[in-house]
């Protein structure tokens, strides 16, 4: 059955430090992967996709994902943290062809001045 | 600009009451769904539909039912709603394969 683990209920990092989300899916063929924010009270708001072709895709808000085939994973990446990016942060699959988009748990992402 | 609209921010309804949550998009997409949201456990699918007045189970359909009448409005019913169906309810709509775009959320709250 197709799953999507992200590892890290939560993360604390610093503002200004880079910051780096792991997810790992699992799944027969490559699938549409996604990473979408959720701050507080909100609904989910669509960071980045990778559908094919370059592996490191680049988003919204400075954040970006590099797709590694052998590792079967999506990691969300940024350089440098602010503040507004205090929030819920999740990673999503969805089978090609298919209707279904299998979340994974989230990662709280909690930045400190 | 696309937009997912919930009814409602904010629900509180008692234990036995039958409960509607009103969904709509206007992007014109064939996909709707309804999730539910706890903590810990990420987003659950309840119900989608592909198409007008068609409907699937998701992972957690029991206790819920959908109408799809329109293309733009998708309903969540709880018949008789219960303690353990109190939860944040997120609809969401997709274009074919493509992106969800989420609406607000409903947080509701069974007493």
């Amino acid at each position: 059955a197709q799953s999507v683990t992200q590892p890290d209920i939560h993360i604390t990092v610093s503002e200004g430090a880079s910051l780096e989300l792991r997810c790992n899916y699992s799944y027969g063929a490559t699938p549409y992967l996604f990473w979408y924010v959720q701050s507080p009270g909100q609904g989910l708001q669509l960071l980045l996709k990778y559908f094919s072709g370059d592996t490191l895709v680049q988003g919204i808000k400075g954040f970006e994902a590099e797709f590694k085939r052998s590792q079967s994973s999506f990691n969300l990446r940024k350089p440098s943290v602010h503040w507004s990016d205090a929030a819920e942060y999740f990673c999503a699959v969805l089978n090609t062809g298919g209707f279904k988009t299998i979340f994974g748990a989230g990662t709280r992402l909690f930045v400190k001045a | 600009d696309v937009k997912v609209t919930q009814s409602s921010r904010y629900l509180v309804k008692r234990t036995g009451e039958k409960v509607f949550l009103e969904c709509v998009q206007d992007m014109d997409h064939e996909n709707m769904f309804w999730y539910r949201q706890d903590p810990g456990l990420g987003l659950r699918l309840i119900y989608f539909s592909y198409d007008v007045k068609m409907k699937e189970k998701g992972d957690i359909p029991e206790g819920y039912s959908v109408s799809r009448e329109k293309k733009e409005r998708f309903s969540l019913i709880l018949e008789s709603a219960s303690t353990n169906q109190t939860s944040m309810y997120l609809c969401a709509s997709a274009g074919q394969g493509e992106t969800q775009y989420f609406g607000p959320g409903t947080r509701l709250l069974v007493l």
